[in-house]
């Protein structure tokens, strides 16, 4: 869904490395969220914010911090990536409970 | 906390063959209920969603899916696959009234089908 957009799409970096991943989105939802999706395992999530006052934790939200910076924009940060959070990480808005995903960045962490 | 449970993590038919993939979900109150899919390399897109009303709801592609409370689930069907159909097929769940708690997802069903 062009309305939501992710960057970077791939990213490949190193253990101990700090890196953000940029959500923006175009509909004017209040809503966001961050899940990671992992082969088998279906899509979790990580965190998501009400608002821009507004953050929560997910189900899988160790190792992982979030900024709400305005409506339109949710950056998910990993202070220091370790190989496990390799995934694919998805970023959605909501609105009357439908979810709108973007097209996802690709994390590998060697 | 709210599961969801998909039965078949892979399926392979043949181009034609009638689809159903199974979804039963955990928790007791009102929810809210979708299918999405992911085509190879694609982001996820709404095929149906089920929020009240009619327990048989129409989807995109000629999918359908029928809501049964007393057995807590949400099958996903098709009468007539087509070689399009191969992807990947997640059922989630929200509870419903509000709130921004996300949905929780089953763990999906890669979808193989045969020319």
């Amino acid at each position: 869904d062009a309305d939501v957009t992710q960057t970077p799409r791939n990213r490949i970096t190193k253990t101990g490395k700090r890196i953000m991943l940029e959500c923006s989105q175009t509909k004017g939802h209040d809503r966001m969220y961050w899940y990671r999706q992992d082969p088998g395992l279906g899509l979790r999530l990580i965190y998501y914010s009400f608002d821009v006052k507004d953050i929560n934790k997910g189900e899988i939200s160790d190792g992982y911090s979030v900024s709400r910076q305005a409506q339109a924009k949710f950056s998910l940060s990993l202070e220091s990536a370790i190989p496990n959070q390799t995934a694919l990480y998805f970023c959605a808005t909501s609105l009357a409970n439908e979810q709108f995903f973007g097209p996802g960045t690709r994390l590998t962490v060697l | 906390a709210q599961s969801v449970s998909q039965h078949n993590h892979h399926v392979i038919l043949s181009e034609a063959a009638s689809l159903e993939l199974g979804c039963n979900y955990s928790y007791g109150g009102t929810v809210n209920l979708f299918w999405y899919v992911q085509y190879p390399g694609q982001h996820l897109q709404l095929l149906l969603k089920y929020f009240s009303g009619d327990p048989l709801v129409k989807g995109i592609k000629g999918f359908e899916a029928e809501f049964i409370k007393s057995k807590f689930s949400f099958n996903l069907r098709k009468p007539s696959v087509q070689w399009s159909d191969t992807a990947e097929y997640f059922c989630a769940v929200k509870k419903s009234g509000g709130g921004a708690d996300g949905l929780t997802f089953g763990k999906g069903t890669h979808l193989i089908i045969q020319p």
